[in-house]
This record gives structure tokens, sequence and C-alpha cells, in this order.
């Protein structure tokens, strides 16, 4: 079973360049996010999508964008990458509001020089 | 507010020692989760705890959730190398559409 899967697992960019987190869930899942996790301070919620055509902001919203234009899909992009952008990345998803489990794919490691 | 610390932050020990981490919050929630993150993985599910008070076991592993729905606890019995990884403990928002991550108590079990 895929779950949730993400792609790239590595990437280094340049600050200044752009580039786009893509993940794909077939568990048929409405809630989508994204979650950023750096050292010390745990997993912190940058976007989610709550259905197909939707969006809203989390915790540490700035300096990315997201789209949800599948429901198995929801895509991070960083417009202009910054040094302060290195980060583990974490896509997940969950079946709704009365479904408390969240599911997590394997994570994306982002380096920005 | 949301926020979820969690005690300790790092916990190396032997094996076969007992370990107890601990969740708290300033806020009462309806149900909080635990999850377990290995090294290169995404977390995973423990277990869920809803009501006040109550106690869930898995194996080696206690979870305990506070009468008053505002903290948590993991007790694991005779740990195990196996056993290592960083626990997290989360909450859903006041909304349902968030879940809200404390930072997490990273144990290594030395055999």
């Amino acid at each position: 079973n895929a779950g949730v899967t993400q792609t790239p697992k590595f990437r280094v960019l340049k600050t200044g360049q752009s580039m786009t987190l893509l993940c794909a869930q077939d568990m048929n899942h409405e809630y989508m996010y994204w979650y950023r996790q750096d050292p010390g301070m745990g997993l912190r919620l940058i976007h989610y999508s709550v259905g197909e055509g939707t969006t809203a902001k989390g915790e540490v919203p700035d300096g990315y964008n997201v789209s949800r234009l599948k429901k198995q899909n929801f895509l991070l992009g960083l417009e202009s990458a910054a040094p302060s952008q290195t980060s583990v990345y974490f896509c997940a998803s969950s079946r709704g509001p009365s479904g408390n489990t969240i599911y997590f794919g394997e994570g994306s490691w982002l380096t920005v020089v | 507010t949301q926020l979820l610390e969690q005690s300790p932050q790092f916990l190396s020990i032997q094996e076969g020692e007992n370990l107890t981490v601990y969740c708290n919050s300033s806020s009462v929630f309806s149900s909080l989760q635990w999850y377990r993150q290995e090294p290169g993985e995404g977390p995973v599910l423990l277990v869920t705890v809803v009501t006040g008070g109550e106690v869930k076991k898995l194996k080696r592993l206690t979870f305990q959730f506070g009468d008053a729905r505002k903290d948590s606890s993991l007790h694991i019995t005779a740990a195990q190398p196996g056993d290592t990884g960083l626990y997290l403990c989360a909450r859903r928002g006041d909304n349902f559409n968030k879940f809200y991550f404390g930072s997490g108590t990273k144990l290594n079990v030395k055999p």
C-alpha cells in the first residue's frame, strides 16, 4: 500500500530558486496537510486543505503556496527559496473531521544554500 | 492556545529501564494522539486517547490521559533499542481542521 507519497525525497536549492514538492495519497482522504519539521521545533503546519479545490493557511505559511487541484494531490511551492526554508517537509492526510489519525509521508529533505 | 509542551526533550537510557514522557497543555482537548517517528521516516500513530482518566496499553507502552484532559503521559516498561525514536503528542485544533504537534521527546535506548 502506497499511502502518502512525497517527491522528491532530497533536494538542494540555491537562494532565490523555485521548486514544487509533490504529495499524493491513495486513501481517498479529504484532508491533506504540509508540515515542516525543524530541530527543537516539532512539526509546524504550513498549509492545509479540507477538500479538492480548497486550501488554508497554517501556523507558518509565509514563503509557501499550495494547490489542491485533485483530491489525491497536494502541492507545496516555494517561489523564491531562502536558507530559512531549509527543513524536512512532511505531507500528511486524514479522513476528515471525524478521522483522528493522520498518515504521513516519508518526508522531503530540502536544503537551501 | 493550541500549545503542547513535551518533556523531557531528550532521554537516553539503558535497555531494560523504565521511562515516562509527558505532554501538557494549558487548555482542555477532546482527544490526544501519540505518534512515534523513527529516523528518516514520517510519524506513525501509536494511540488515541479520548476520555479523561483513560489508560490504554500497547504491549510495553502505557498511555494515560489526564482526568482534566489537559495532559497525557506515555510510560514504557523495560525499554528496548527498538523503542528508539521521537515521540510526539498531537491534538486537533478547535475547528477540527488542523492537528497541532508538540516538539517531541527524543528517546535513545542503548543496548
